[in-house]
């Protein structure tokens, strides 16, 4: 099993270019998570999905959008990029909602940089 | 709302010191514990967890255990190596609302010197 991986490892934007980041699980997970990780501020959740067809806001949405395309992929988009956004993004993974186990599972992050 | 504090960094120690790294939560209700840790150029992997007050989770040497009663689950390790070199990170899930969410402290910087 590859675990959740993540596309691009490292991108360059300029600001107003959009751009997708890719992630996908293979370990059947329903919920599936996007975080930025910016220094001195831990991980900030994004977005996330409890389940295929459902998405909700996280922490800091504002200039991101997000499809869940199936159960296994979520992407995550910025349509208009801003020097805010730059920062590392981690996708991560979770069994099931509501279980007792919580334990999330992360891709090995997209570092980006927007000019 | 929930939130997670843990101590600044870094914390530089000589191979086979004692490490704590603290850990102070807010929550309602009966929240996890978790502590993640970030090798460098890489994601977040589960270290350990507890899920219920007393518990006591441990791996690779590290142990937390839930403290309810001061709301804390502080890390520990009896003699760290220099692979133990990393950032690591507190974090918690709650119930009701979102269960799904982890919220994390900002990260602690270990750096281990030979």
């Amino acid at each position: 099993n590859a675990g959740v991986t993540q596309t691009p490892k490292f991108q360059v934007l300029k600001t107003g270019q959009s751009m997708t980041l890719q992630c996908a699980q293979d370990m059947n997970h329903n919920s599936m998570y996007w975080y930025r990780q910016d220094p001195g501020m831990g991980l900030r959740l994004i977005y996330y999905s409890a389940s295929e067809g459902t998405t909700d806001k996280g922490e800091v949405p504002n200039g991101y959008n997000v499809s869940r395309l199936n159960k296994r992929e979520f992407s995550l988009r910025l349509e208009s990029a801003a020097p805010s956004q730059t920062s590392v993004y981690f996708c991560a993974s979770r069994e099931l909602a509501g279980r007792s186990s919580h334990e999330q599972y992360f891709g090995p992050g997209t570092r980006l940089t927007v000019t | 709302g929930n939130s997670v504090t843990q101590m600044e960094g870094p914390v530089t120690l000589s191979e086979e010191a004692f490490l704590t790294i603290n850990c102070t939560y807010t929550a309602t209700g009966y929240p996890s514990l978790f502590w993640y840790v970030q090798y460098p150029g890489e994601g977040l992997q589960l270290l350990l967890k507890a899920t219920k007050a007393d518990d006591k989770g441990s791996n690779k040497g590290f142990e937390a255990t839930y403290r309810k009663e001061t709301t804390s689950f502080h890390l520990e390790k009896g003699s760290v190596q220099v692979s133990d070199s990393a950032v690591y990170f507190c974090a918690l899930t709650g119930y009701g609302g979102a269960t799904n969410k982890l919220i994390f402290g900002t990260g602690t910087l270990l750096a281990v010197q030979p």
